[in-house]
């Protein structure tokens, strides 16, 4: 069965710093690899997804990820964030199929300070 | 245009009581799909309705929880006897009949049910 694991509960970091939110998963099959934001009281947004080809993907507001098929991860990473940034980041995996649902991780709180 | 919406945002019941959530999904999407979030945990997917197709019932954690949807358009969770551990965002995403297949996921603002 899918599964996707985020450790990271909460990520602390100044403006203007680089940071990367960690996101593992299983699977024994391909997958589909995405990241969802949910911004202060508003509802998910995808931010960016790998499908297939270049493992590198850029998304919206600056960030990328990078799928790593060997480690199994989809990390996450923005070189300098904004005080804007601050929302609960979603980890999620597909296996496409009929229904294609996202298995989601539990999310990580990045939380940028002045 | 107009993004996926959800009524109420928030609900508060007793338990027992049976709920009803609402979906209105973009138009035109043909994908709808059905999510709980409970606090401090990821989303966990409930059904997924695909046009006329049977849906997805798959994730659906007992048969107190029942979903309907007409056609391509608005849609329907039921929760019957609800329980304290029902409490959770219910949250509803559609996509177009192509991203469907890909992920590609448009999300809703949620329902807040909280029973007491």
């Amino acid at each position: 069965a899918q599964s996707v694991t985020q450790l990271d509960s909460q990520v602390p970091v100044f403006e203007e710093a680089p940071v990367e939110l960690r996101c593992n998963y299983s699977s024994s099959v391909s997958v589909y690899l995405f990241w969802y934001v949910q911004y202060p009281n508003q509802g998910l947004q995808l931010l960016l997804k790998y499908l297939s080809g270049s493992t590198l993907v850029k998304g919206i507001n600056g960030f990328e990820a990078e799928f790593n098929k060997s480690q199994t991860s989809f990390h996450l990473r923005k070189p300098s964030v904004h005080i804007s940034d601050t929302a609960e980041y979603f980890c999620a995996v597909s296996e496409g199929g009929a229904t294609n649902k996202l298995i989601f991780g539990t999310g990580t709180l990045l939380a940028v300070q002045p | 245009g107009a993004g996926v919406s959800q009524s109420p945002s928030n609900k508060v019941t007793e338990k027992g009581k049976d709920v009803e959530l609402r979906c209105d999904p973009i138009s035109g999407h043909t994908a709808l799909y059905w999510y709980r979030q409970r606090l401090g945990q990821g989303l966990e997917f409930l059904i997924y309705f695909q046009g006329n197709s049977a849906p997805d019932k798959s994730g659906l954690p007992s048969d107190r929880f029942s979903a309907e949807r007409t056609g391509e358009s608005v849609s329907t969770l039921t929760i019957q006897r609800t329980q304290q551990e029902d409490s959770a965002v219910y949250l509803c995403a559609s996509s177009p009949g192509t991203s469907a297949l890909l992920g590609e996921q448009y999300f809703g603002p949620g329902t807040r049910l909280t029973v007491t």
